[in-house]
């Protein structure tokens, strides 16, 4: 079974704090991975993608790959109170290249406190 | 405006009745996607097709069926079959283009589907 794994949080942390979102996958050979934020109620939205190792900046959001751990993370730097939402992890597993299919993890809670 | 678009926003349905989602995007993207979520639950994938005239089942098909004889259209049939539909439906479309730089989706506002 293909798996990506989440902490369900919540996970809380002041204004302006860093806030750490952390993400597992089982398998070895996944090439590309994504993260979602997810208002209630509302439709998942892309915030960043990363699919070779090491860093990827955008504005106050990092995504950080580690494919020999099988991990990865993004940060938030300077957390705001409107960052409060449910984050996805999304890992695509199919190497060969032949879909774009996604396997998405439960998601992290994320309360950011005024 | 480019996008993906769902409609109803809210379904209400009588227990043995079949309803259609409506799915449709104007991204001229080839791929398109249904999703089921569950409160507390992540996406899991019900139908996904990659061209006009083929479609493949997810992980979980059973009670669901679609169709894809347009581009830009993918509607998702719930059929009584599905034992408990009540969910958040969500359809979703990227470019196949076998790059991994293309593979990111993008979702439509969602259904709220209640079995009454």
């Amino acid at each position: 079974q293909k798996e990506v794994e989440q902490n369900s949080g919540p996970l809380s942390v002041p204004e302006g704090a860093i806030a750490s979102l952390n993400c597992t996958y089982s398998d070895r050979g996944s090439q590309s991975f994504f993260w979602y934020r997810q208002y209630s109620g509302k439709s998942p939205e892309l915030i960043m993608f990363i699919y070779s190792n090491g860093d990827k900046e955008d504005g106050r959001f990092t995504a950080q790959l580690n494919k020999a751990s099988q991990y990865v993370s993004l940060l938030i730097r300077d957390s705001q109170p409107s960052d409060s939402a449910t984050y996805l992890c999304a890992v695509n597993m199919d190497y060969g290249g032949a879909t774009n299919k996604l396997i998405f993890g439960t998601g992290t809670l994320l309360a950011v406190q005024p | 405006d480019g996008g993906i678009t769902q409609s109803p926003k809210y379904l209400f349905r009588k227990e043995g009745q079949n309803v259609t989602l409506s799915c449709e995007q104007n991204l001229n993207h080839d791929a398109m996607y249904w999703y089921r979520q569950d409160p507390g639950q992540g996406l899991r994938l019900i139908y996904y097709s990659q061209i006009v005239n083929d479609f493949q089942k997810g992980d979980i098909a059973e009670g669901y069926s679609v169709s894809r004889e347009k581009k830009e259209s993918f509607p998702l049939t719930v059929t009584s079959a599905q034992k408990n539909p009540t969910a958040f439906y969500l359809c979703a479309s990227s470019i196949s283009s076998g790059r991994i730089v293309d593979n990111e989706q993008f979702f439509g506002p969602g259904t709220r589907l209640t079995v009454l």
